[in-house]
């Protein structure tokens, strides 16, 4: 089966970076996804990787090593828009997506 | 409004009764997907077609969960007999698989909020 691991909550504050982790066991990876969720709101993706290496997209960039089975979402210049539930996902290549439990990111003024 | 809409928004039901949601995905996504969501939990997978094949489908799902994608369009999920443990929301997502098969990023519709009493 698959599991995911990411940290219940974080917090920080406006203007600064967050990092948020993932670890994961899965057999047949196919790669990692990010997606953000405000409260009552829908999931919305935010990133993918299928390779070792950095992502960019905007503030926030995502990371993948597949030898780590590890990733992460940083998230700069935070805004308080920001204030969401963030999940990672991993694919397999049986076309299942599993995603984690999420990280509840607070950001203060 | 081309993103995914599902129907009925919210649903209230006696245990015991059956219910059927519909999923209407971004025209022309070859990937539909059904998930639950629970409070505090991250989506957890139900089910997924490509096309109008139903390709993999959650040990966790009992067989009173059923799904259906007859022309590879508009997907519905049916509950039978339900339980109180089924109170959720039931989300649908779509997506368009393409060739290499290595970007999968995943339209969220607003889901349906199922309340079993």
């Amino acid at each position: 089966g698959q599991s995911l691991e990411q940290p219940s909550e974080v917090t920080a504050v406006e203007g600064a970076i967050v990092q948020i982790n993932c670890t994961y066991q899965t057999s047949g990876f196919y790669g990692l996804s990010w997606y953000q969720q405000h409260d009552g709101g829908a999931p919305t993706f935010l990133s993918y990787n299928a390779l070792d290496g950095l992502e960019e997209t905007g503030r926030f960039s995502s990371f993948l090593s597949r030898s780590d089975s590890y990733g992460y979402l940083l998230l700069q210049e935070l805004q308080m828009k920001d204030s969401a539930s963030y999940f990672c996902a991993v694919d397999t290549n049986a076309g299942k997506s599993t995603f984690g439990d999420g990280t509840t990111l607070t950001v203060k003024p | 409004d081309t993103g995914v809409s599902q129907d009925p928004r919210h649903k209230i039901t006696k245990r015991g009764q059956n219910v059927t949601f519909r999923c209407d995905p971004i025209s022309e996504h070859n990937r539909l997907y059904w998930y639950r969501q629970t409070l505090g939990q991250g989506p957890e997978f139900l089910t997924y077609f490509q096309n109008e094949a139903q390709l993999e489908k959650s040990r966790l799902l009992s067989d009173r969960f059923s799904a259906e994608r007859p022309k590879g369009s508009f997907s519905t999920l049916e509950i039978q007999r339900t339980e109180q443990g089924d109170s959720a929301m039931y989300l649908c997502a779509s997506s368009d698989q393409a060739g290499d098969g290595r970007y999968n990023e995943q339209f969220f519709g607003p889901g349906t909020r199922l309340t079993v009493l």
